[in-house]
């Protein structure tokens, strides 16, 4: 069973901080995806990342894959309150279908 | 826009009734859906994969007589909780995939069984 380990699973900061989340886990993974869940929702893609060593920045969050591809980091800067919900990565080995969740970050950031 | 749709977004129902729990997909065909299960302070558990004019593959440790998925056409799917207890009480989530692409979600239905 692959396993995707999250940390932390809680982060409280105030907005304008910076932050970063990080996804281990001690398999190989074809592609690795991050995901945003608000509560009583479903999560919202927000990056895929395929290739080991692989840095790609959305607005103020970036995202990078291990040279391994067994681990990710997200990192956020001068983070809003619009950030607030859960983080969760998810690995997917041969294809974006059958994916392996992690149990996620849960952010707030405090006005 | 949603291009996955899930329906209802919260029920309650009595304890030995069965409860159904559709997922759409709004634009384009999905021949393969996934059914997750989310409880509070957890990650998503994938429970099957239901596949389109064929039986759906459950994972380990799901009942299948329980939760029965039908994938009857490209652009549906459905979820039936049968004589559902309270420990069934949960957020269940359907995704799908157009080929082989990131999944889409689905907002989620709460369901809580009394």
């Amino acid at each position: 069973t692959q396993l995707l380990e999250q940390s932390p699973q809680f982060l409280s900061i105030q907005e304008g901080e910076n932050l970063t989340v990080y996804c281990n886990s001690s398999s190989v993974f074809s592609s690795l995806q991050w995901y945003r869940q608000e509560p009583g929702e479903g999560p919202v893609l927000l990056v895929t990342v395929v290739t080991g060593g692989e840095v790609k920045k959305l607005k103020r969050l970036t995202f990078q894959f291990g040279d391994a591809r067994k681990d990710s980091s997200l990192h956020i800067t001068a983070a809003q309150p619009g950030d607030t919900g859960l983080y969760l990565c998810a690995g997917g080995s041969g294809g974006y279908q059958k994916v392996t969740f992690g149990i996620g970050t849960k952010l707030q950031v405090i006005p | 826009g949603a291009v996955v749709s899930q329906h209802p977004s919260r029920v309650i129902c009595k304890s030995g009734t069965s409860v159904k729990i559709e997922c759409r997909s709004l634009d384009f065909q999905a021949t393969t859906m996934f059914w997750y299960r989310q409880f509070p302070k957890q990650s998503l558990m994938l429970m099957a994969t239901s596949n389109e004019g064929s039986k759906a593959t459950y994972e380990q440790g799901v009942e299948k007589d329980k939760f029965l998925i039908n994938h009857a056409s490209l652009t549906l799917s459905t979820l039936t909780v049968t004589s559902a207890h309270p420990e069934d009480s949960s957020f269940y989530i359907c995704s799908a995939s157009r080929g082989n692409s990131p999944l889409h979600f689905g907002n989620g239905t709460r369901l809580t069984v009394t």
